[in-house]
């Protein structure tokens, strides 16, 4: 398996833009998680999806934050506008639910953006 | 809410043995789970724990103890590689298929 594959790897970006971060998780896993990992605020969850539905979005910082999950192979990470302060490294993570006892997540390599 | 609490650096010289303890709060507990994170690359599962007692995976041990809300990693032989981000976290939410971590600890392992 390819693992989860996230694109762009990194993206620079002037304040105001909208940005478009996206993650196909690994086939045949249930759920998908995105997280941003900063040196201050360490790695946070920000949303996860259950079979293309959100379950819990508390994590998301602000109404700039959106994200999608169209299909069971293909989620989407928006921030509109966006900010200096957005600037991290965002994965996705994906899992089987059957996995439970252990609950492993693998992760994508990861988006770098820089909000300038 | 949930928190957890663990070094944020340690070092080490190859050969030895470290210990990377973690304590942690949360409102209900499924287990506590280590993650290793080179620099510049994507957290990766090491170990978990769901009930109280060591699990051995190779050079890597994770200890816990549910009735004090402890745990700790132990890595054996530390090896130059083993310089990355260690990461301990819970599982939380829907049947506690997500994850809460902690800031992470750098350990650092000199020749």
């Amino acid at each position: 398996d390819a693992g989860v594959i996230q694109s762009p790897r990194h993206e620079v970006t002037e304040m105001g833009q909208e940005v478009t971060l996206r993650c196909k998780p690994i086939s045949g896993h249930d759920y998908l998680f995105w997280y941003r990992q900063t040196m201050m605020r360490g790695l946070e969850l920000l949303i996860y999806f259950n079979n293309n539905v959100p379950i819990d979005d508390s994590g998301m910082p602000e109404d700039r934050f959106s994200a999608k999950m169209p299909n069971a192979s293909f989620s989407t990470l928006k921030i509109q506008p966006s900010e200096p302060r957005d600037s991290a490294v965002y994965f996705c993570a994906s899992s089987l639910r059957s996995g439970v006892a252990k609950n492993i997540q693998y992760f994508g390599a990861g988006t770098r953006l820089s909000v300038l | 809410g949930q928190s957890l609490e663990q070094p944020s650096e340690v070092t080490a010289v190859e050969g030895a043995i470290v210990q990377i303890n973690c304590t942690y709060q949360t409102s209900g507990f499924y287990g506590l789970s280590w993650y290793q994170q080179h620099d510049g690359g994507a957290p990766t599962f090491l170990s978990y724990n769901a009930l109280d007692g060591l699990e051995e995976t190779g050079r890597f041990s994770s200890f816990l103890s549910r009735s004090d809300s402890y745990g700790y990693l132990l890595l054996q032989e530390l090896q130059m590689k083993d310089s990355a981000s260690y990461f301990c976290a819970v599982r939380v939410g829907q049947a506690g298929t997500a994850l809460i971590f902690g800031k992470g600890t750098t350990l650092s392992v000199s020749s």
